[in-house]
């Protein structure tokens, strides 16, 4: 199947701070991509749904100005955490989707895991 | 809205089937998947249905799909130890089901 990576895989950061979260699609093109939040031992929550060369969706509730969202590339998306703070600590996945023979396929990357001091 | 529910926890012994149940409202739904996540790690896609198909057999994993009722299961037979994760399921709704919505997730739990 396609390959998803995440960048990085754990940052740890003091309050206030930017964090740049990279997600990328390793050996396929991705015109859209999707930004998850998960909390703890709870299911996952889109935030935001990412379109090449375009402005990002975000889902109600999800601050844009906080979690700024690039999609510069086919093969790359990324998300910046701004002025974070210790509610922003939380586990982020990405996803690329993949659409063939009228089937969508959503690959994931292997998250990445935010905490904020 | 859409909705898809799951219990959250499972419990069975090693060399078990576990069957883990998801319901879903969204009637127009496409696609429906079973993705697992380990600890600490993204999610896999283990398997997925069309939603004009009532069964799915992929070597210890048997998906059953009742359109009427809205309701999705996962059997895995032979339970191991390391099928203990979170069970995630998802349907792909939208026009062109191009759109996820996932259940909460059930933790299973594999005894020896």
């Amino acid at each position: 199947g396609a390959v998803v990576s995440q960048h990085p895989s754990r940052v740890i950061c003091k309050s206030g701070t930017s964090v740049k979260i990279e997600c990328r699609s390793l050996d396929f093109q991705a015109t859209t991509m999707f930004w998850y939040r998960q909390f703890p031992k709870q299911s996952l929550m889109l935030m935001a749904t990412s379109n090449e060369g375009s402005k990002a969706t975000y889902e109600q509730g999800v601050e844009k100005d906080k979690f700024l969202i690039n999609h510069a590339s086919l093969t790359l998306s990324t998300l910046t955490v701004t002025s974070a703070h210790p509610e922003d600590s939380s586990f982020y996945i990405c996803s690329a989707r993949v659409t063939a023979g009228g089937r969508h396929e959503q690959f994931f990357g292997p998250g990445t895991r935010l905490t904020v001091l | 809205g859409e909705d898809v529910e799951q219990s959250l926890f499972l419990s069975v012994r090693e060399g078990d089937s576990s069957v883990i149940n998801c319901t879903y409202t969204d009637s127009s739904s496409t696609y429906l998947y079973w993705y697992k996540q380990e600890p600490g790690a993204g999610l896999q896609l283990l398997t997925y249905i069309f939603s004009n198909m009532d069964m799915k057999q992929d070597q210890r994993l048997t998906v059953l799909l009742n359109k009427k009722d809205k309701h999705l299961s996962l059997r895995i037979a032979d339970t191991q130890t390391g099928d203990s994760a979170i069970y995630f399921c998802a349907e792909s709704i939208g026009n062109y089901g191009q759109n996820f919505v996932f259940g909460p997730g059930t933790r299973l739990s594999v005894l020896p």
